[in-house]
């Protein structure tokens, strides 16, 4: 079974800088897709980034961004001049065999 | 409108009694979704719908039970539910491309679900 790993519970960054979440994932598929998606306390979830595994350039989104290394199997997001607004729930998701698992999740806190 | 809309907000039931989730999008999406998120966990899939047909269950036990009358709208019955069934019930949809599941999923923002 796929698994998804998120090493960093919780992560915090001034307002402004740059933050790096990590995600790992074991498959042995070839064919799959990545996402971050984001949920802020008491609000829906959305999708923050989305990458195929067959496209080997790094998916962007302003100030979002992943680094997408498929031989270690690891799906990175990068956020740059962190706002308020992005403090949230943030979790890794594999797509594969028709399902969708997420991985446990990193809290991130914006510290103004 | 890329909205995705869930009733009731909140829901308190007893163990006897029997009541209904509903999910609704107008996005012309093809692929619906539940799922169950526990406090401070990931949202765990429980049902697939694709063109209106039950395509995944993932071994959800039979008080959860789903109902999808048209392309936009997909219920959950509820009956007989334990405290441990309390949770936040998610609904997403999609685009069922070729590959299900895949495309983006766009999530209602939940029903907070008591079981007392």
């Amino acid at each position: 079974a796929q698994t998804v790993t998120q090493s960093q519970p919780e992560m915090s960054v001034q307002e402004a800088e740059t933050v790096t979440l990590s995600c790992t994932y074991d498959t042995s598929e070839s064919d799959y897709y990545l996402f971050w998606y984001k949920q802020p306390p008491s609000r829906q979830m959305i999708l923050v980034i989305r990458q195929e595994a067959y496209k080997q350039q790094n998916a962007t989104e302003n100030r979002f961004s992943v680094n997408f290394q498929k031989a270690a199997k690891s799906f990175s997001l990068k956020i740059s001049d962190s706002q308020l607004g992005d403090a949230a729930m943030y979790f890794c998701a594999y797509w594969g065999a028709q399902k969708l698992v997420f991985g446990q999740g990193t809290r991130l806190t914006i510290n103004p | 409108d890329t909205e995705v809309t869930q009733t009731p907000k909140h829901l308190v039931m007893g163990m006897t009694n029997k009541k209904s989730l509903k999910c609704e999008q107008h996005m012309g999406h093809r692929a619906m979704y539940w799922y169950k998120q526990k406090a401070k966990k990931p949202p765990e899939l429980m049902f697939v719908y694709s063109y209106e047909k039950l395509s995944i269950n993932e071994s959800v036990p039979s008080r959860f039970s789903p109902e999808c009358p048209n392309s936009s709208l997909l219920n959950l019955h509820l009956h007989a539910l334990q405290p441990e069934d309390s949770a936040l019930y998610l609904c997403a949809s999609s685009q069922p491309g070729l590959l299900l599941g895949a495309d983006t999923q766009y999530f209602g923002p939940g029903t907070r679900l008591t079981v007392l």
